[in-house]
């Protein structure tokens, strides 16, 4: 079953800050984020495995909330180039397949 | 930085023909993986692979679909019989021993006609 992430699409001014969230149902091992520009491959930002390990990357952080099996992703101080969507991919061991939610697009505007 | 790369970009062909999508995953790399995007849709898995088997695949990856490293650097998704809801962009990523990230490639836009 596919992780749900929300928002699906969020705008926001430079240097606003947004959060977006990616709940499973089932127990996960992994929460991978990714961001992807029209048209290009998508790109790996980080992951987090279980034990609620905040990671960042840049002005992009995330978190891993175990018991809710949710992960948090925060756009702070965002720049024009966080523009793109956002997916978070989920597996139940080390190294399965990811299991992609449907994306939160986000644009950011000057 | 190394780096996932797929050939070609783009491959139009017909119903019922056969392709064959090419990968060259991150030289150390041992898993490899390929997934697909059908346009404005989310990324799906499709089949995993490791020492030389298939370690996992989707419903989707049904008997149509084949996927072979033919010698030590590529790594092959073949269509035997394209149909056109094959249309999709194909990704191929890799994955090092050890890690957890998997690296996308560019992907191969798929458009069959």
């Amino acid at each position: 079953q596919q992780p749900v992430q929300s928002p699906q699409a969020v705008i926001l001014r430079e240097g606003e800050d947004a959060v977006i969230n990616c709940s499973s149902s089932k127990a996960l091992y992994s929460v991978h984020w990714y961001r992807q520009k029209h048209g290009e491959a998508p790109v790996f930002l980080m992951i987090l495995l279980k034990g609620g390990e905040q990671k960042g990357h840049e002005k992009i952080s995330a978190s891993f909330n175990e018991k809710k099996q949710q992960s948090s992703l925060y756009l702070t101080a965002s720049q024009l180039s966080y523009s793109g969507t956002y997916f978070c991919g989920t597996n139940k061991a080390a190294g399965n397949k990811l299991t992609f939610g449907g994306g939160t697009r986000v644009l950011v505007k000057p | 930085e190394p780096e996932v790369t797929q050939t070609p970009s783009h491959q139009v062909t017909q119903m019922g023909q056969e392709v064959i999508l090419r990968c060259v995953p991150i030289s150390n790399h041992l898993y490899f993986y390929w997934y697909r995007q059908i346009l404005g849709q989310k990324v799906e898995f499709l089949v995993s692979f490791y020492n030389n088997e298939i370690s996992e695949k989707s419903e989707i990856f049904d008997d149509q679909f084949s996927v072979e490293r033919p010698d030590g650097s590529n790594f092959t998704l073949k269509i035997r019989s394209t149909k056109l809801e094959d249309s999709a962009m194909y990704f191929c990523a890799s994955r090092g021993e050890g890690a957890y990230e998997q690296y996308f490639g560019p992907g191969t836009r798929l458009t069959v006609t």
